[in-house]
């Protein structure tokens, strides 16, 4: 099986900490994302990954930055974290493949910034 | 742009009755998949179900089924004699063929009573 490993289940901050957040796969999947989920909005995309180095801004970057040095390990950097920042975060991968069967998610961190 | 809407935020259904989820989807793209994922407390996701856009056939997986209407741009999830372990948040997704990224609804919760 695919495995997601997100290094945190919960995680507590204070406001203006630097914070990261740790996704690990082990299938050599190619792609990589962050979404943050919030009750009923759902799960918005922040930043995505189809390559080592390279990342593509989702639909609400603002505030976060993301690093992918190894093919396995996809990073979400929170600056500055501010309250509006308490949230799930979920990591997913997917095989860019013919056939696809969509994403293998982690487990979810979840942050509360205070 | 592509959305996904679900326009159930909670249903409950009786132990062993059945229910359906709706999910209805916008866009201009022939060619894509379509998904529902399961979010259970433990805040695993699974995929439950994949249907192709180019199948007419409808996905089927043991008690889970959809109802792919391409013309109406809607896949509805039915769930057949309905345990107390399918109580989670059911999300609807969508992928366009040619797309990196799953955009996802804003979940429906369901509940199972006994």
């Amino acid at each position: 099986d695919v495995k997601v490993t997100q290094s945190s289940r919960y995680l507590v901050k204070r406001t203006g900490e630097k914070v990261f957040l740790e996704c690990v796969q082990d299938m050599d999947h190619e792609n990589m994302f962050w979404y943050r989920q919030d009750p009923g909005l759902g799960l918005r995309l922040i930043y995505f990954s189809y390559d080592v180095k390279m990342k593509e801004k989702g639909d609400i970057p603002e505030g976060y930055s993301v690093s992918r040095e190894k093919k396995e390990r996809f990073s979400l950097i929170l600056e500055s974290a501010s309250t509006n920042q308490t949230s799930m975060y979920l990591c997913a991968s997917s095989l860019l493949a013919e056939e696809y069967y969509g994403y293998t998610f982690g487990s979810g961190t979840r942050l509360t910034v205070v | 742009a592509q959305t996904v809407t679900q326009s159930q935020p909670e249903m409950s259904v009786q132990e062993a009755e059945t229910v359906t989820l709706s999910c209805t989807y916008d866009t201009s793209e022939s060619d894509y998949y379509l998904f529902w994922y399961k979010q259970p407390p433990s805040r695993q996701m699974i995929l439950v179900i994949r249907q192709e856009a180019y199948k007419q056939q409808n996905a089927t997986e043991n008690r889970f089924s959809v109802n792919f209407q391409k013309a109406a741009k809607s896949f509805s999830l039915k769930i057949s004699d309905s345990q107390l372990g399918d109580a989670a948040m059911y999300f609807c997704a969508y992928r366009s063929r040619g797309d990196d990224k799953i955009i996802f609804g804003k979940g429906t919760r369901l509940h199972i009573l006994p």
